[in-house]
């Protein structure tokens, strides 16, 4: 099965640390999205990257928070710091083409204590 | 304030019974409407992508369809099964952003 892949799938990181959250796309897909969903919230859109480049990261929180995806290997988004209201679940999506139907992995959910 | 609108927020339907539910978006900057099925402890399952005015689409025993001009979509499922049970999310593509706006979803159980 060439779907979406995420891990960890859970991870605890305690206030100041950091947190780093892989995504590998479906194969042939270069197009990746990151969402977040807050306690109680849907899903909200944060950064869209394609290999080597952000393309939109205007859902991105303007500090702490990093994406990159490079020319080889998975997709990572990184949190610097974490604070307890960083506490959420973390999807990645991959995409065929920009407008495509989005293929989503399983989450990472991270617990900040 | 771009928002994505669903209702119900969640609803019983007796098995067999058939049942619907909407989205509303904004219509203006509209690119593409995105229906989901998310069941509990799996990942979002893409059912539907949606671009044109008046847009129909059939998978099995579940149709969507489209107005962009008033901004709304329904998502109707014919003769519910209890594998039906989800939560089932619209998100809009729109706005000039290139991720996807959701709505909170429709969460739908199935009462045998």
């Amino acid at each position: 099965n060439a779907g979406v892949m995420q891990n960890p799938r859970h991870l605890v990181r305690r206030r100041g640390q950091e947190a780093r959250l892989r995504c590998s796309p479906m194969k042939g897909h270069s197009h990746v999205y990151w969402y977040r969903q807050l306690p109680e919230e849907g899903l909200k859109f944060m950064v869209y990257l394609q290999k080597e480049n952000i393309i939109d990261e205007s859902g991105m929180p303007k500090e702490r928070f990093s994406a990159e995806f490079p020319k080889e290997g998975p997709s990572i988004l990184r949190i610097q710091q974490v604070v307890r209201g960083d506490s959420a679940a973390y999807f990645c999506a991959s995409s065929l083409r920009v407008g495509h139907e989005q293929y989503f992995g399983p989450g990472t959910r991270l617990t900040v204590t | 304030i771009l928002n994505v609108e669903q209702s119900p927020q969640s609803l019983h339907v007796q098995e067999g019974d058939s049942t619907n539910f909407t989205c509303s978006f904004p219509s203006s900057n509209f690119y593409a409407l995105h229906w989901y099925r998310w069941e509990t402890a799996k990942s979002p399952e893409a059912l539907f992508v949606m671009t044109l005015n008046g847009d129909e689409k059939k998978k099995g025993r579940i149709s969507a369809t489209l107005n962009t001009k008033e901004g709304y979509s329904y998502l109707y499922i014919k003769g519910s099964q209890p594998e039906d049970s989800a939560t089932y999310l619209c998100a809009w593509g729109g706005g000039g952003a290139d991720g996807l706006t959701f709505g909170k979803g429709t969460h739908l159980i199935i009462q045998p």
